[in-house]
């Protein structure tokens, strides 16, 4: 009863530096999302995927990509880290009816 | 567009207090509401949910009221324990625009004390 899987759980990036945060579902959900979370904002969204091979963006998109090449697995990118993006990263995933979310234990990224 | 406004927190409550943390949304169509909460390192986990106007959510002894005519769903409990500590936080999806996207409040923080 695994649910959302994200790694890594923790990491501390370089300014410039570039890394991947992976997301794996194992309930066959269709509907899959980033959000970060930064104190007094609540949770905001990156990118969203309705379906494998489909990305969008969300709220806050700018300096992260995405891909969803398995229906499974949610990648989020990014290309050029910045003090900026030092935040907790949360996956979820939802069926097509939208009548809950499964979210992931997130990722605490900081960059220096 | 879509927006959930909550009570700023923290809140600090002495155990077997009364709990209310309140909720207001803006959102188009009829959109589905919820709260969640998160503990201490870990990730949200759905609380409560309701699906349409006047509809109660409950568990855990916490419970919200879908009230479309004040659009709020505010969260209450009647007497709230330690384990209760948490940020709580309210969220609506509005079928409309595609994806279920999630739309958050910016949570409000629960200590409870003994």
């Amino acid at each position: 009863n695994a649910g959302v899987t994200q790694t890594p759980k923790f990491r501390v990036l370089k300014t410039g530096q570039s890394m991947t945060l992976l997301c794996a579902q194992d309930m066959n959900h269709e509907y899959m999302y980033w959000y970060r979370q930064d104190p007094g904002m609540g949770l905001r969204l990156i990118h969203y995927s309705v379906g494998e091979g489909t990305t969008a963006k969300g709220e806050v998109p700018d300096g992260y990509n995405v891909s969803r090449l398995k229906k499974q697995n949610f990648l989020l990118g990014l290309e050029s880290a910045a003090p900026s993006q030092t935040s907790v990263y949360f996956c979820a995933s939802s069926p097509i009816t939208g009548n809950g979310y499964t979210f992931g234990s997130g990722t605490r990224l900081t960059v220096v | 567009g879509n927006s959930v406004t909550q009570m700023e927190g923290p809140v600090t409550l002495s155990e077997e207090a009364f709990l209310t943390i309140n909720c207001t949304y803006t959102a188009t169509g009829y959109p589905s509401l919820f709260w969640y909460v998160q503990y201490p390192g870990e990730g949200l986990q759905l609380l409560l949910k309701a699906t349409k106007a006047d509809d109660k959510g409950s568990n855990k002894g916490f419970e919200a009221t879908y009230r479309k005519e004040t659009t709020s769903f505010h969260l209450e409990k009647g007497s709230v324990q330690v384990s209760d500590s948490a940020v709580y936080f309210c969220a609506l999806i509005s079928l409309t625009g595609g994806g279920n996207k999630l739309t958050f409040g910016t949570g409000t923080q629960l200590k409870v004390e003994l």
